[in-house]
């Protein structure tokens, strides 16, 4: 079975300052990792996803994350904070195994202050 | 490129009334497609998931069930609305490499 945690379900920056979003996840396989965002009363929009290949991943707007298997994390940055970036971000994991059924974790919710 | 709608946007319903939402995909052929439920200040939860027309796969007991009539076509249903299915729902479609793709979501007051 797999599962992710997401550590903080609020995560309140300034502008301008370090984001750094956590996620662990669990899996008995080698997982496919990713993170979503979702604006208010929106779909979720992929953000970056990781699959093995290098263990830095950059997506969009500005966002990257490193898988660190030895840590079992996946968690997200962003250098600098714009108060477009508060939303509620997901981690999921799924496998390269089978039907890919995504787990996600209970969210983060970024609040961007001025 | 590839899309997928979901309408309603909004929906109030009554208890006890019966409902049906409904999510396309265009652009793509044979698309995994999956139901999702979000409560308020929850995470999401799946309900559903279909590889192919028929086959549905419940994840989770309760009042809803899902049909996928047509190769791009995923619909939510139940008979008897309960207050506790409110909620965001939200359609996604997946092709290889497990990407899962979101619609608009749906979201659904039951009074």
């Amino acid at each position: 079975a797999q599962s992710v945690t997401q550590l903080g379900s609020h995560v309140s920056v300034s502008e301008g300052a370090l984001v750094l979003l956590r996620c662990n996840y669990s899996s008995s396989v080698p997982p496919y990792l990713f993170w979503y965002v979702q604006y208010p009363n929106q779909g979720l929009q992929l953000l970056l996803k990781y699959t093995s290949a290098a263990t830095l991943v950059k997506g969009i707007n500005g966002f990257e994350a490193e898988f660190k298997k030895s840590e079992t994390s996946f968690h997200l940055t962003k250098p600098s904070a714009h108060m477009s970036d508060a939303a509620e971000y997901f981690c999921a994991v799924t496998s390269n195994t089978g039907f890919q059924k995504l787990v996600f974790g209970t969210g983060t919710r970024l609040l961007v202050s001025p | 490129s590839q899309t997928i709608h979901q309408w309603p946007a909004t929906l109030v319903q009554p208890v006890g009334s019966p409902l049906s939402l409904e999510c396309t995909v265009e652009g793509t052929s044979n698309p995994n497609l999956y139901w999702y439920r979000q409560a308020a200040g929850r995470g999401l939860q799946l309900l559903f998931y279909s590889v192919g027309i028929g086959q549905i796969s419940s994840e989770v007991p309760q009042n809803l069930s899902a049909s996928r009539p047509q190769d791009r076509q995923f619909i939510l249903s139940s008979k008897k609305l309960l207050l506790s299915d409110s909620g965001f729902y939200l359609c996604a479609w997946s092709g290889q490499g497990g990407i899962q793709y979101f619609g608009p979501g749906t979201r659904l007051l039951v009074l």
